[in-house]
């Protein structure tokens, strides 16, 4: 059965930090999605990663992907209030399949 | 509206009623999905669709149905409401070409009495 697990699946963090959310797979796939979603509000896409050893960075997120351990990585870098959401990383087969999701809390 | 939308936004309707929720997307893309989203289960697929006229089941397809007669349009039908179908669905569209990135419509809040 395919699995998609992400940890940890509550983060806070203090503002200046650097932290990185993990998201496991259990079968083989060179299609990995990472979400982000602020309460109440719908999901927003933040990376699509398509090969192995794929990584991508956007502002202070960078998400890697190494598909020989069935890992991706989003990264965080020096953490601000606004990145506080949750965060979803996402398996592509024929269907779609998300983790659990992190919700992250950036304190002061 | 350009993008991909959603209606209605909220519906409160009773046990045994049938629901649809209406999904247009205005790129043309060649997937749709449907997901439910629940607290504790994070988002589950409940049918895609790879084009018009293909439709396959997802995570939890069990009291739902699809259809997909055109490209922009993929209605989600509930045919005998249950309480356990009370959640926030999201459609979303993903076209074939390039990274594949999928994008979400703005959701619909539905509560089953």
């Amino acid at each position: 059965e395919l699995k998609v697990e992400q940890n940890p699946l509550f983060l806070s963090m203090q503002e200046g930090k650097n932290y990185t959310i993990y998201c496991n797979y259990s079968t083989t796939s060179d299609r990995l999605y990472w979400y982000r979603q602020d309460p109440g509000k719908s999901l927003e896409s933040l990376f699509v990663l398509l090969s192995n050893g794929a990584v991508k960075q956007e502002g202070r997120l960078m998400a890697s992907l190494d598909t020989k351990a069935r890992l991706s990585t989003l990264h965080i870098t020096a953490a601000v209030h606004d990145l506080s959401a949750t965060y979803f990383c996402a398996l592509r087969l024929n269907d779609m399949r998300f983790g659990a999701g992190t919700r992250l809390t950036v304190k002061p | 509206d350009a993008g991909i939308t959603q209606s209605p936004r909220y519906k409160i309707t009773e046990t045994g009623r049938q629901v649809t929720l209406m999904c247009h997307q205005t790129w043309s893309h060649s997937y749709m999905f449907w997901y439910r989203q629940d607290l504790g289960h994070g988002l589950r697929l409940i049918y895609y669709s790879a084009a018009a006229d293909i439709t396959d089941k997802g995570e939890v397809p069990d009291g739902y149905v699809v259809s997909r007669s055109k490209t922009e349009n993929f209605p989600l039908t509930l045919e005998s409401a249950t309480r356990s179908q009370t959640s926030v669905y999201f459609c979303a569209s993903m076209g074939v070409a390039g990274d594949n990135e999928q994008f979400f419509g703005p959701g619909t809040r539905l509560t089953v009495l």
